[in-house]
């Protein structure tokens, strides 16, 4: 089945300091699978950080950015200065682009920011 | 920020006990979702609804899960005789489209515990 894995947490950083938080996908069921990245802030629901349809493009929002990079089967997560609010459970799922609308979740990657 | 509202929040159960949890979309979204989050963190696809119909369901949805969406309530997830291994967060999701490419938005989520 379609599966992935991402870094396991918990991470943490300093505040200013650069963030990366791996993701591969393996997707035998899913030829070109849709990429994204949810979020859950403390005392929140999951919430969509950012997606990425197409091979070879970039997405960002609030700072992240990943890239959808095909050959690899990643879809990493980077922030180049993190900030204490960015202090959240990420976590990186794919999507059938048919009608099948289900997400894979991985296992989430607790990241704590110091201030 | 999402609408999705989920009740109750916390659900405590015997094993063999019926468990039962709601679900009210965000408005206007016809297409609805139940995942599973185990204590590892696990995310599980359990069933997808458009407007009142099931698309999809994984087999153990089959057996002792139920679920519907009926028209002008709110949707729900039973779990007819609870088992320890179904304690878990069960987070349903709504959609304003069908297709992963549409985000997805959850609610805040069940936590079910069965003693």
């Amino acid at each position: 089945g379609d599966s992935v894995t991402q870094t396991e947490g918990p991470v943490t950083v300093s505040e200013s300091e650069s963030l990366i938080i791996n993701c591969t996908y393996s997707a035998t069921s899913i030829a070109y699978p849709n990429l994204f990245w949810y979020v859950r802030y403390p005392g929140e629901g999951l919430q969509l950080l950012l997606k990425v349809i197409t091979a070879g493009q970039k997405g960002s929002s609030r700072g992240f950015e990943a890239t959808y990079n095909k050959e690899t089967t990643s879809f990493h997560l980077q922030k180049a200065s993190v900030q204490e609010s960015d202090s959240a459970v990420y976590y990186c799922a794919l999507g059938d682009r048919g009608s099948n609308a289900k997400l894979t979740f991985g296992k989430g990657t607790k990241l704590s920011v110091k201030s | 920020n999402s609408k999705v509202i989920q009740t109750p929040r916390y659900l405590v159960k015997g094993q063999g006990q019926k468990a039962k949890m709601r679900c009210i979309p965000e408005k206007g979204h016809p297409v609805v979702f139940w995942y599973q989050q185990n204590k590892n963190n696990e995310f599980k696809f359990l069933i997808n609804f458009q407007n009142q119909e099931v698309l999809q369901q994984i087999d153990m949805t089959e057996k002792r899960f139920s679920a519907e969406c009926p028209s002008n309530s709110p949707c729900s997830l039973e779990i007819q005789s609870s088992e320890a291994g179904d304690s878990a967060l069960y987070l349903c999701a709504s959609s304003l489209r069908l297709g992963s490419y549409a985000e997805q938005f959850f609610g805040p989520g069940t936590r079910l515990t069965v003693l």
